[in-house]
C-alpha cells in the first residue's frame, strides 16, 4: 500500500529557480491538498484540490502553483523560489466529503539559498 | 476563523509517567477534530477523529476525550515508543471538502 507518494524526498534550489514538487495517491481520493511545515506553526494549507478539475487557494497560496493532473495526481509549482519558501512541504488526500481523515505523504525537505 | 491551540508545545516524560496533552479550539460548527501522530522525517499519522462532546476514543496507550472548547490527549503509562509530535486538527461546518485547521503541536519525550 503506497497511499500517498511525493517526490523528491530533498531538494536544495538557489534564489529564483524554478521547481515543481510532485505527488501521487493510490487510494481514490477525490480531495488532495498541499502543505508547508515550519518550526513552531504547524502545517499550513497552500492550495487545495476538492475534485479532480478544481484547486482552490489556502492560507498562504501566494508563490505558488498547483496543478491537479488527474484524480491521482497534484503537483505544486515554485516559479521563482525564495528562502522564505524554505520548509518542508506535505500532500496529503481524502475523500472529501464526510469526516473521513486526510492521509499524508512523507514530505519534501526544501531548502533555498 | 478556526483556531487551535496546543498546549503544552513540549512534554518530557518518565517511562510510565502519564500525562495530558491540551487542544484548545474555535470554530463556527464542529464537524470533526482529528489527532495525529508524526514521528521525526515522516508524514502525520492519522489517529483519531472525535464528532461530539462527550466522545472518547482509544487506541493502546492514548486516549482522545472532548468537550465544547477543547480536546485532550492522555498517555497512560508511555514507553519510549511513544516518542512524537502530537498535532490536533480541526474541520468547521462551513467547509465541504475536507479542509483542516491544525494546530502547532506537541513534542512527545518519553526517556526509559
Amino acid at each position: 500500500n503506497a497511499g500517498v507518494t511525493q517526490t523528491p524526498k530533498f531538494q536544495v534550489l538557489k534564489t529564483g529557480q524554478s521547481m515543481t514538487l510532485q505527488c501521487a495517491q493510490d487510494m481514490n481520493h477525490n480531495s488532495m491538498y498541499w502543505y508547508r511545515q515550519d518550526p513552531g506553526m504547524g502545517l499550513r494549507l497552500i492550495y487545495y484540490s476538492a475534485s479532480e478539475g478544481t484547486t482552490d487557494k489556502g492560507e498562504v497560496p501566494n508563490g505558488y502553483n498547483v496543478s491537479r493532473l488527474n484524480k491521482r495526481e497534484f503537483s505544486l509549482r515554485l516559479e521563482s523560489a525564495a528562502p522564505s519558501q524554505t520548509s518542508v512541504y506535505f500532500c496529503a488526500s481524502s475523500p472529501g466529503q464526510g469526516n473521513q481523515p486526510q492521509h499524508f505523504g512523507d514530505g519534501t525537505r526544501l531548502s533555498i539559498l | 476563523e478556526d483556531q487551535v491551540t496546543q498546549s503544552p508545545e513540549a512534554l518530557r516524560l518518565q517511562e510510565g509517567e502519564s500525562s495530558s496533552l491540551n487542544c484548545s479550539y474555535t470554530v463556527s460548527g464542529l464537524r470533526g477534530l482529528f489527532w495525529y501522530r508524526q514521528d521525526p522525517g515522516k508524514g502525520p499519522e492519522f489517529l483519531f477523529t472525535l464528532y461530539s462532546a462527550g466522545e472518547e476514543k482509544e487506541k493502546e496507550r492514548l486516549k482522545a476525550t472532548l468537550t465544547k472548547k477543547e480536546s485532550f490527549l492522555h498517555i497512560t503509562a508511555p514507553k519510549p515508543e511513544d516518542s512524537a509530535t502530537y498535532l490536533c486538527a480541526v474541520r468547521g461546518t462551513t467547509d465541504s471538502w475536507g479542509k483542516l485547521q491544525f494546530g502547532a503541536g506537541t513534542q512527545v519525550v518519553v526517556t526509559p
